[in-house]
């Protein structure tokens, strides 16, 4: 079965600042992974996913993430925060190429930028 | 192009009744796939309609059942509510051939039981 490990439930920097959020999954075949965006009252929206080939993915507004296998891992990053940035991002799983398949989420990381 | 579409946008209805939430695929999308989040969590795979037909189904009991119409729409229904099942349900659609990775999200029905 997949599962994903989001570490850290809240976030909180400086504007202008790194943004790093963690995701960690387990998966018994080659994954695909995403991640997705959700504003106040808003579904979700794709950042950016990871099928297959290059393993630093960009995605929309400024966010890239880096699939590393021996580490089963798929941190976001973005160098430099905006005020906008501000919202829920979910990192989601795969086990089937195509994403209308099952999707597993994790638990989701709030992320709040500071003035 | 709408995207897709989910109706109603928010339901409040009382323990032990029935709940349709409907849900319009985004244009030229055949595949739906319905999520529930409850508050503070991620979105829980429920089941997925692909040419009528549920393909397939995650850890939810058999009060929660569907249906996919012949334009791709599809309704969500639940019986015999449950506190519990207070949450934002969510819509994706997606095309169901094998090339295509990405699900569009509709903006989620907020449903609570009272």
């Amino acid at each position: 079965a997949q599962s994903v490990t989001q570490l850290g439930s809240h976030v909180s920097v400086s504007e202008g600042a790194l943004v790093l959020l963690r995701c960690n999954y387990s998966s018994s075949v080659p994954p695909y992974l995403f991640w997705y965006v959700q504003y106040p009252n808003q579904g979700l929206q794709l950042l950016l996913k990871y099928t297959t080939g290059a393993t630093l993915v960009k995605g929309i507004n400024g966010f890239e993430a880096e699939f590393k296998k021996s580490e089963t891992s798929f941190h976001l990053t973005k160098p430099s925060a905006h005020m906008s940035d501000a919202a829920e991002y979910f990192c989601a799983v795969s086990e089937e190429r195509n994403a209308g398949n099952m999707l597993t989420f994790g638990g989701g990381t709030r992320l709040m930028v500071k003035p | 192009d709408a995207g897709v579409t989910q109706s109603p946008t928010h339901l409040i209805k009382t323990r032990g009744q029935q709940v349709t939430l409907r849900c319009s695929p985004k244009s030229g999308h055949d595949t739906v796939s319905w999520y529930q989040q409850a508050l503070g969590q991620g979105p829980q795979f429920i089941f997925q309609y692909y040419e009528e037909e549920e393909r397939q189904r995650g850890n939810f009991p058999d009060r929660f059942s569907g249906h996919q119409f012949p334009n791709y729409s599809s309704e969500l229904n639940v019986n015999a509510l449950l506190l519990g099942d207070s949450a934002l349900y969510l819509c994706a659609s997606s095309l169901g051939g094998p090339t295509n990775t990405e699900a569009f999200f509709g903006q989620g029905t907020r449903l609570t039981v009272v």
